[in-house]
């Protein structure tokens, strides 16, 4: 059964600072791997697609890699902005078709 | 190119009711998610629906059913609700099952 991890729960950064955000997956028989983010009560935005067979994917200050062997992904935010401050989440997508997501980072980036 | 849409917004129902939420596809689509989210949790898989028919299904008691019609817009039915069934409630659209999916707004259900 596949597990997703996000560690750490919640983090807080200066303005300006890097975001390091982590995420675990138990099983490597992924399609592909998702991060979302999420504003309080809203829905998920999709930020970056990686397909298995991609190490990284990138989109403006966002870069996110992936590493299978291991089960590991992180997302990198350059440069944060209070703008930043949400709930990252990721989600792996595998046999059967659904998303198994881990429980999320709360970010909250300080001016 | 109109995304997911999702209504209604909120709902509130007692415990034993019954709830209908629907979902319309982005554009295209041909597969609708539908996707459970406690409050503080990431999202749990309930089904998947491809095509009109069911195309996987998460660990939810058969009281939670879909429908998906000719236009693959969606429906997801939950028959005796149950205080723990209060949650966000999204769906989501792909080009197929393993494709990206793109998730609507949500529809926020609270049971009494």
């Amino acid at each position: 059964k596949q597990e997703v991890t996000q560690i750490p729960a919640a983090l807080s950064v200066p303005e300006g600072e890097n975001l390091v955000l982590n995420c675990s997956f138990t099983d490597s028989a992924i399609y592909n791997l998702q991060w979302f983010r999420q504003d309080p009560g809203k829905g998920l935005t999709s930020l970056l697609l990686i397909q298995s067979s991609q190490r990284e994917q990138t989109s403006g200050r966002l870069n996110a890699s992936l590493d299978k062997s291991s089960g590991r992904s992180t997302l990198y935010i350059a440069a944060s902005q209070p703008g930043d401050s949400a709930t990252y989440l990721c989600a792996v997508k595998a046999a059967g078709n659904k998303l198994t997501f881990g429980g999320g980072t709360r970010v909250l980036v300080k001016p | 190119e109109t995304g997911v849409t999702q209504s209604p917004t909120h709902l509130i129902k007692t415990r034993g009711q019954q709830v209908t939420l629907r979902c319309s596809s982005q554009s295209g689509h041909n597969t609708v998610s539908w996707y459970q989210q406690a409050l503080g949790q990431g999202p749990q898989f309930i089904f998947q629906y491809y095509r009109e028919e069911e195309n996987g299904r998460g660990n939810f008691p058969p009281r939670f059913s879909g429908l998906q019609f000719p236009n693959y817009s969606s429906e997801l039915n939950v028959n005796a609700l149950e205080l723990d069934d209060s949650a966000l409630y999204l769906c989501a659209s792909s080009l197929g099952g393993r494709d990206e999916q793109f998730f609507g707004p949500g529809t926020r259900l609270t049971v009494l």
